[in-house]
């Protein structure tokens, strides 16, 4: 079935730091990608998408390509924030198959120093 | 932004009682999920609808169970609480263009 495998976390990191957070999944057909970020105490939340290979999603400051090649969706941020602290999740849906399920990653926890 | 909301945020029940977590979403969305959070932040989906009167187990095991009367309900049932269900659980909507989800803000329950 389908998957997607996060870096494992935590991630802490000095503000102004440059992020990356890897994302790589297995799917049988041509997912959408997304990015979710969950705050403390919050729900989740879209952070950007991509929906075909080659495709940039970009919200916040935060950038990832959908890299078809390498099943790669991996999160970037030039300079992180304190106010960045939160989980991130990867996910796909299969496009065009309204019946699949999301599927997401475990979640990775960044902290942002000051 | 988002037009899906749970209630209540917070609850802390004795073991035994029954319990229904509600949640209901205002954007006419068919698919619904229930997703039980563990504390390392993993989301294991434990429900599933495709809409009116269609319910699904997820991939974790849950002794939970759900209903689906009307397109913008789709609460959460407990029967008999234990310990072992204190968690958070997640309520998601899902956009039929785009297949974005749309998450509420959650419930996290305490048995005690």
């Amino acid at each position: 079935g389908d998957s997607v495998t996060q870096m494992e976390g935590p991630v802490t990191l000095s503000e102004e730091a440059f992020l990356t957070i890897n994302c790589t999944y297995t799917a049988t057909g041509y997912p959408s990608l997304f990015w979710y970020v969950q705050y403390p105490g919050e729900g989740l939340q879209l952070l950007l998408k991509a929906t075909k290979a080659d495709d940039k999603g970009s919200n916040k400051g935060f950038e990832a390509t959908y890299r078809k090649e390498t099943t790669s969706f991996h999160l970037e941020k030039g300079s992180v924030q304190v106010s960045d602290s939160a989980v991130y999740f990867c996910a796909l849906i299969e496009r065009d198959n309204y019946g699949q399920n999301f599927v997401f990653g475990p979640g990775t926890r960044l902290s942002v120093l000051p | 932004e988002a037009d899906i909301y749970q209630t209540p945020r917070y609850l802390v029940i004795g073991t035994g009682k029954k319990i229904t977590l509600e949640c209901s979403q205002t954007m006419g969305h068919d698919k619904m999920y229930w997703y039980q959070q563990d504390p390392g932040m993993e989301l294991h989906l434990i429900h599933y609808s495709y809409g009116v009167n269609s319910t699904e187990k997820g991939d974790l095991s849950s002794e939970s169970t759900v209903s689906r009367i009307r397109t913008e309900h789709f609460p959460l049932t407990l029967e008999s609480a234990r310990p072992s269900h204190t968690s958070q659980y997640l309520c998601a909507s899902v956009s039929p263009t785009g297949g974005r989800a749309f998450f509420g803000q959650g419930t996290r329950l305490t048995v005690v």
